[in-house]
Protein backbone atom coordinates (compact mmCIF):
# COMPACT_ATOMS: atom_id res chain seq x y z
CA UNK A 1 0.00 0.00 0.00
CA UNK A 2 2.47 2.58 -1.50
CA UNK A 3 0.38 5.47 -2.35
CA UNK A 4 1.81 8.21 -3.55
CA UNK A 5 6.07 7.81 -4.57
CA UNK A 6 8.36 10.25 -5.25
CA UNK A 7 11.85 9.46 -6.45
CA UNK A 8 14.74 11.01 -5.86
CA UNK A 9 14.38 12.04 -2.55
CA UNK A 10 17.20 14.45 -2.48
CA UNK A 11 19.08 15.59 -5.53
CA UNK A 12 22.31 18.67 -6.23
CA UNK A 13 22.05 19.97 -9.53
CA UNK A 14 24.47 22.47 -10.68
CA UNK A 15 22.75 25.35 -12.35
CA UNK A 16 22.50 24.97 -16.16
CA UNK A 17 21.47 21.15 -15.55
CA UNK A 18 18.30 19.15 -16.25
CA UNK A 19 16.46 16.44 -14.23
CA UNK A 20 12.99 14.97 -14.35
CA UNK A 21 11.46 13.92 -10.77
CA UNK A 22 9.35 11.03 -10.88
CA UNK A 23 5.80 10.26 -9.30
CA UNK A 24 3.84 7.31 -9.42
CA UNK A 25 0.10 6.36 -7.61
CA UNK A 26 -1.17 3.03 -7.02
CA UNK A 27 -4.83 4.52 -5.71
CA UNK A 28 -6.17 4.73 -9.35
CA UNK A 29 -6.34 8.44 -9.08
CA UNK A 30 -8.00 10.96 -11.55
CA UNK A 31 -6.12 14.03 -10.62
CA UNK A 32 -2.18 14.65 -10.01
CA UNK A 33 -0.66 17.55 -8.67
CA UNK A 34 3.56 19.08 -8.77
CA UNK A 35 4.00 21.83 -5.58
CA UNK A 36 6.82 23.42 -4.65
CA UNK A 37 7.06 24.26 -0.91
CA UNK A 38 9.40 26.82 0.16
CA UNK A 39 9.78 28.93 3.70
CA UNK A 40 6.57 31.05 4.34
CA UNK A 41 5.42 30.76 1.08
CA UNK A 42 3.38 27.41 1.45
CA UNK A 43 2.42 25.31 -1.21
CA UNK A 44 2.22 26.36 -4.76
CA UNK A 45 0.93 24.35 -7.21
CA UNK A 46 3.19 24.41 -10.53
CA UNK A 47 1.23 22.17 -12.59
CA UNK A 48 -1.79 19.62 -11.99
CA UNK A 49 -3.46 17.29 -14.04
CA UNK A 50 -6.78 16.69 -13.74
CA UNK A 51 -7.07 13.39 -15.66
CA UNK A 52 -4.63 10.89 -18.13
CA UNK A 53 -3.79 12.93 -21.17
CA UNK A 54 -4.49 16.44 -19.70
CA UNK A 55 -2.11 18.64 -17.75
CA UNK A 56 -2.72 22.51 -17.13
CA UNK A 57 -0.59 25.16 -15.55
CA UNK A 58 -0.98 26.53 -11.83
CA UNK A 59 0.58 29.69 -9.97
CA UNK A 60 4.38 29.08 -10.76
CA UNK A 61 4.54 26.89 -14.08
CA UNK A 62 7.91 29.28 -15.53
CA UNK A 63 10.88 27.02 -15.60
CA UNK A 64 8.90 23.51 -15.78
CA UNK A 65 7.53 21.36 -17.72
CA UNK A 66 5.05 17.89 -17.01
CA UNK A 67 4.28 14.44 -18.58
CA UNK A 68 1.19 12.95 -17.52
CA UNK A 69 2.78 9.28 -18.79
CA UNK A 70 -0.26 7.15 -18.24
CA UNK A 71 -2.88 7.31 -15.09
CA UNK A 72 -0.50 6.01 -12.54
CA UNK A 73 2.57 8.51 -13.21
CA UNK A 74 2.98 12.46 -13.74
CA UNK A 75 6.80 13.47 -13.87
CA UNK A 76 8.09 17.45 -13.36
CA UNK A 77 10.85 18.02 -15.67
CA UNK A 78 13.25 21.30 -15.15
CA UNK A 79 14.81 21.90 -18.22
CA UNK A 80 17.44 24.29 -17.15
CA UNK A 81 17.97 24.32 -13.31
CA UNK A 82 18.23 27.89 -12.12
CA UNK A 83 18.66 28.52 -7.71
CA UNK A 84 15.77 30.35 -7.50
CA UNK A 85 14.98 26.49 -7.72
CA UNK A 86 15.76 25.26 -4.88
CA UNK A 87 12.61 23.89 -3.09
CA UNK A 88 11.12 21.17 -1.53
CA UNK A 89 8.92 19.70 -4.55
CA UNK A 90 5.63 17.60 -3.82
CA UNK A 91 3.35 15.33 -5.53
CA UNK A 92 0.01 14.99 -5.01
CA UNK A 93 -3.09 12.67 -6.37
CA UNK A 94 -6.75 12.71 -5.66
CA UNK A 95 -9.62 10.77 -6.82
CA UNK A 96 -10.95 13.48 -8.42
CA UNK A 97 -11.63 17.43 -8.29
CA UNK A 98 -13.28 17.98 -4.86
CA UNK A 99 -11.72 14.86 -2.84
CA UNK A 100 -8.94 14.37 -0.23
CA UNK A 101 -5.05 14.45 -1.98
CA UNK A 102 -2.65 12.86 -0.42
CA UNK A 103 0.76 13.50 -0.85
CA UNK A 104 4.45 11.88 -1.88
CA UNK A 105 6.95 11.79 0.91
CA UNK A 106 8.39 14.87 -0.89
CA UNK A 107 12.33 15.66 -3.06
CA UNK A 108 15.12 17.70 -1.77
CA UNK A 109 16.13 19.78 -4.64
CA UNK A 110 19.22 22.35 -3.76
CA UNK A 111 20.65 24.10 -6.95
CA UNK A 112 24.16 25.46 -6.67
CA UNK B 1 -7.25 32.79 -10.95
CA UNK B 2 -7.47 31.54 -7.40
CA UNK B 3 -5.83 33.44 -4.52
CA UNK B 4 -6.04 31.67 -1.05
CA UNK B 5 -4.90 34.17 1.84
CA UNK B 6 -4.14 32.76 5.25
CA UNK B 7 -4.16 34.33 8.92
CA UNK B 8 -1.70 34.46 11.04
CA UNK B 9 1.08 32.99 9.96
CA UNK B 10 2.29 32.25 13.19
CA UNK B 11 0.02 31.41 16.47
CA UNK B 12 1.50 30.68 20.14
CA UNK B 13 -0.94 28.94 21.91
CA UNK B 14 -1.09 27.33 26.02
CA UNK B 15 -2.11 23.84 26.10
CA UNK B 16 -5.63 23.78 26.99
CA UNK B 17 -6.44 27.31 24.55
CA UNK B 18 -8.38 27.31 21.54
CA UNK B 19 -6.61 28.33 17.91
CA UNK B 20 -8.61 29.68 15.10
CA UNK B 21 -6.71 30.01 11.60
CA UNK B 22 -8.58 32.36 9.00
CA UNK B 23 -8.41 31.55 5.21
CA UNK B 24 -9.93 34.15 2.08
CA UNK B 25 -10.34 33.19 -1.44
CA UNK B 26 -11.08 34.87 -4.04
CA UNK B 27 -12.57 32.63 -6.78
CA UNK B 28 -16.09 31.98 -6.22
CA UNK B 29 -16.66 28.58 -8.23
CA UNK B 30 -14.05 27.15 -5.60
CA UNK B 31 -16.29 24.43 -3.80
CA UNK B 32 -14.11 22.25 -1.83
CA UNK B 33 -12.24 23.64 0.81
CA UNK B 34 -9.54 21.43 3.15
CA UNK B 35 -7.62 21.69 5.74
CA UNK B 36 -4.16 19.79 6.21
CA UNK B 37 -1.49 19.64 8.91
CA UNK B 38 2.28 19.36 8.39
CA UNK B 39 4.74 18.07 11.20
CA UNK B 40 8.10 18.99 10.54
CA UNK B 41 9.89 17.23 7.78
CA UNK B 42 6.69 15.56 7.20
CA UNK B 43 4.16 15.49 4.43
CA UNK B 44 0.86 17.29 4.44
CA UNK B 45 -2.17 15.08 5.62
CA UNK B 46 -5.87 16.38 5.74
CA UNK B 47 -7.30 17.24 8.73
CA UNK B 48 -11.05 18.17 8.07
CA UNK B 49 -12.93 19.45 5.23
CA UNK B 50 -15.96 20.90 4.08
CA UNK B 51 -17.92 21.45 0.81
CA UNK B 52 -19.36 24.72 -0.25
CA UNK B 53 -23.17 23.25 0.50
CA UNK B 54 -21.89 23.04 3.94
CA UNK B 55 -21.69 25.89 6.79
CA UNK B 56 -19.84 23.74 9.50
CA UNK B 57 -18.15 20.55 9.96
CA UNK B 58 -16.82 19.25 13.28
CA UNK B 59 -14.73 16.21 14.17
CA UNK B 60 -13.67 15.64 17.90
CA UNK B 61 -11.84 18.85 18.63
CA UNK B 62 -11.27 20.13 15.29
CA UNK B 63 -14.41 22.37 13.23
CA UNK B 64 -14.50 24.46 10.45
CA UNK B 65 -16.74 27.06 9.04
CA UNK B 66 -17.96 28.50 6.05
CA UNK B 67 -18.97 31.59 4.68
CA UNK B 68 -19.47 31.71 1.04
CA UNK B 69 -20.94 35.03 1.08
CA UNK B 70 -17.90 36.78 2.61
CA UNK B 71 -15.64 34.05 0.91
CA UNK B 72 -13.65 32.94 3.85
CA UNK B 73 -13.68 30.31 5.83
CA UNK B 74 -11.91 28.81 9.46
CA UNK B 75 -10.04 26.29 11.57
CA UNK B 76 -11.06 26.21 15.03
CA UNK B 77 -9.02 24.02 17.75
CA UNK B 78 -10.03 23.53 20.51
CA UNK B 79 -8.32 21.92 24.15
CA UNK B 80 -4.84 22.52 22.56
CA UNK B 81 -2.29 19.52 22.84
CA UNK B 82 1.25 19.95 22.25
CA UNK B 83 0.86 17.46 19.68
CA UNK B 84 -1.41 19.60 17.37
CA UNK B 85 2.00 22.57 17.25
CA UNK B 86 2.56 22.16 13.47
CA UNK B 87 2.23 23.69 10.37
CA UNK B 88 -1.79 24.19 9.03
CA UNK B 89 -2.50 24.75 5.34
CA UNK B 90 -6.00 25.56 3.97
CA UNK B 91 -7.09 25.30 0.40
CA UNK B 92 -9.66 26.21 -1.98
CA UNK B 93 -10.63 23.82 -5.11
CA UNK B 94 -11.69 25.57 -7.84
CA UNK B 95 -12.48 22.90 -10.62
CA UNK B 96 -9.42 20.16 -9.75
CA UNK B 97 -7.03 23.54 -9.22
CA UNK B 98 -6.46 22.84 -5.55
CA UNK B 99 -4.15 26.12 -4.17
CA UNK B 100 -3.12 26.19 -0.68
CA UNK B 101 -2.48 29.21 1.40
CA UNK B 102 0.67 30.01 3.08
CA UNK B 103 0.33 28.10 6.13
CA UNK B 104 0.10 29.19 9.93
CA UNK B 105 2.93 27.66 12.71
CA UNK B 106 1.10 26.42 15.09
CA UNK B 107 3.43 26.12 18.66
CA UNK B 108 1.59 24.99 22.02
CA UNK B 109 3.00 25.46 25.21
CA UNK B 110 2.45 22.99 27.91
Amino acid sequence: NAGVTQTPKFQVLKTGQSMTLQCAQDMNHNSMYWYRQDPGMGLRLIYYSASEGTTDKGEVPNGYNVSRLNKREFSLRLESAAPSQTSVYFCASSSAMGAEAFFGQGTRLTVV
Amino acid sequence: GENVEQHPSTLSVQEGDSAVIKCTYSDSASNYFPWYKQELGKRPQLIIDIRSNVGEKKDQRIAVTLNKTAKHFSLHITETQPEDSAVYFCAADSWGKLQFGAGTQVVVTP
